[in-house]
């Protein structure tokens, strides 16, 4: 069965540091891996996605992610976090496209100033 | 992107009484959206995927019985939580599926049953 780890409940960085949320997933074949956003009060919103391709894939926001077969991972990064980035941001594997996303638990991540 | 606008926001009921979760895509027709279901610090787990004028197609564990999903029509999806017990509290998320282009998500409805 499909399945995905985020091993980062929470995450706490300073404005203007470097931020790196990892994602773990179970796969048989090559997944649909994808990042999405939360904030409060808000649906959850699509930062990127990785459906085939150039294994380095850009987002919106500056976020950017990493799909490493060999480590089955699909870590998020961004070289300089803004305050506004504060929120929850979840990892997603499906076998078709956007049709039955499994999540990962989340990762929260606060901002420093 | 596309509009997904879920209602209400929050609702504390009565054990025992049913509640109603709305789903509704404003700006496209959606013939396919998904119901979540969010436990704190856990994933968000899916528990059916609705189908325009069909049977909603529940994930296994899921009790169809409880959960009742109706769509109606290409706009509106409903979940309705019957006879709803304190353990059925939770963050309930639906998503709208635009072609297989890409999915848009409603900002939640928490239920709390007291």
């Amino acid at each position: 069965a499909q399945s995905v780890t985020q091993p980062d409940i929470h995450i706490t960085v300073s404005e203007g540091a470097s931020l790196e949320l990892r994602c773990n997933y179970s796969y048989g074949a090559t997944p649909y891996l994808f990042w999405y956003v939360q904030s409060p009060g808000q649906g959850l919103q699509l930062l990127l996605k990785y459906f085939s391709g150039d294994t380095l894939v850009q987002g919106i926001k500056g976020f950017e992610a990493e799909f490493k077969r060999s480590q089955s991972s699909f870590n998020l990064r961004k070289p300089s976090v803004h305050w506004s980035d504060a929120a929850e941001y979840f990892c997603a594997v499906s076998r078709d496209g956007y049709n039955k996303l499994i999540f990962g638990a989340g990762t929260r991540l606060a901002v420093h100033p | 992107g596309a509009v997904v606008s879920q209602h209400p926001s929050r609702v504390i009921c009565k054990s025992g009484t049913s509640v109603k979760i709305e789903c509704r895509s404003l700006d496209f027709q959606a013939t396919t959206m998904f119901w979540y279901r969010q436990f704190p610090k856990k994933s968000l787990m899916l528990m059916a995927t609705s189908n325009e004028g069909s049977k909603a197609t529940y994930e296994q564990g899921v009790e169809k019985d409880k959960f009742l999903i109706n769509h109606a029509s290409l706009t509106l999806s409903t979940l309705t939580v019957t006879s709803a017990h304190p353990e059925d509290s939770s963050f309930y998320i639906c998503s709208v599926l635009t072609g297989n282009t890409e999915a848009f998500f409603g900002q939640g409805t928490r239920l709390t049953v007291v």
